[in-house]
């Protein structure tokens, strides 16, 4: 069974403030794809960054960065220095590999609300 | 300019009525999904399909029904089973390993 588990309901920060936001996932593929989306007030989800499980480099873009770690299950989300067009809610999603058998399901964890305050 | 279409943006239902929302991309992808959200609430898989004349049940699909008769074309119906079905709904899209895409999503609302 697959499982992503965003254990942070909700985070409230200070502008300038760096901030993390756990991602913890279920999973019995060996290969499977691990994603974090951005959810502003609008609703629409803005896809953020995709990492594959065969590639455990962490990766910086601006001020976010991602740490994944296959050993404890985790893909988590820092923000450094926050502003407050940061603040949205935030989802960790993971696909199954598709094929052999395997369905390719994508499912989300229950997302985490960013507020960064002024 | 390719992207994900829902349609309506808004829409209401009596109750025992059936109603379908839209969803159409013009991405080119194989995958497509129907999601539920409600407010506070995370993202729940109603159905998905990664081909054409092919779909699986997600983690809520008791009261809705969907086709996938064009590798565009994903239409929800929300049928009068549906018990509770004021929610905002997400489809989205997507090829096999990488990222999904999604539409701008439909309020609906039972009055």
């Amino acid at each position: 069974a697959q499982k992503v588990t965003q254990a942070q309901t909700e985070i409230s920060v200070v502008e300038k403030e760096d901030v993390t936001l756990d991602c913890v996932y279920e999973t019995r593929d060996t290969t499977y794809y691990l994603f974090w989306y951005k959810q502003p007030p609008s609703g629409e989800l803005v896809f953020l960054i995709r990492r594959n499980s065969f590639d455990e480099q962490n990766e910086i873009s601006g001020r976010y960065s991602w740490n994944f770690q296959k050993s404890t299950s985790s893909f988590n989300f820092t923000i450094t220095a926050s502003q407050v067009v940061d603040s949205a809610v935030y989802f960790c999603a993971l696909r199954g590999f598709y094929g052999s058998g395997n369905t390719g399901k994508l499912i989300f964890g229950q997302g985490t609300t960013l507020q960064v305050k002024p | 300019d390719g992207g994900i279409t829902q349609s309506p943006k808004y829409l209401f239902r009596k109750e025992g009525q059936n109603v379908t929302l839209s969803c159409e991309q013009n991405l080119n992808h194989d995958a497509m999904y129907w999601y539920r959200q409600d407010p506070g609430q995370g993202l729940r898989l109603i159905y998905y399909s990664q081909i054409v004349n092919d779909f699986q049940k997600g983690d809520i699909a008791e009261g809705y029904s969907v086709s996938r008769e064009k590798k565009e074309s994903f239409p929800l119906t929300v049928t009068s089973a549906q018990k509770n079905p004021t929610a905002f709904y997400l489809c989205a899209s997507s090829i096999r390993t990488g990222e999904a895409f999604f539409g701008q999503g439909t309020r609906l609302t039972v009055v």
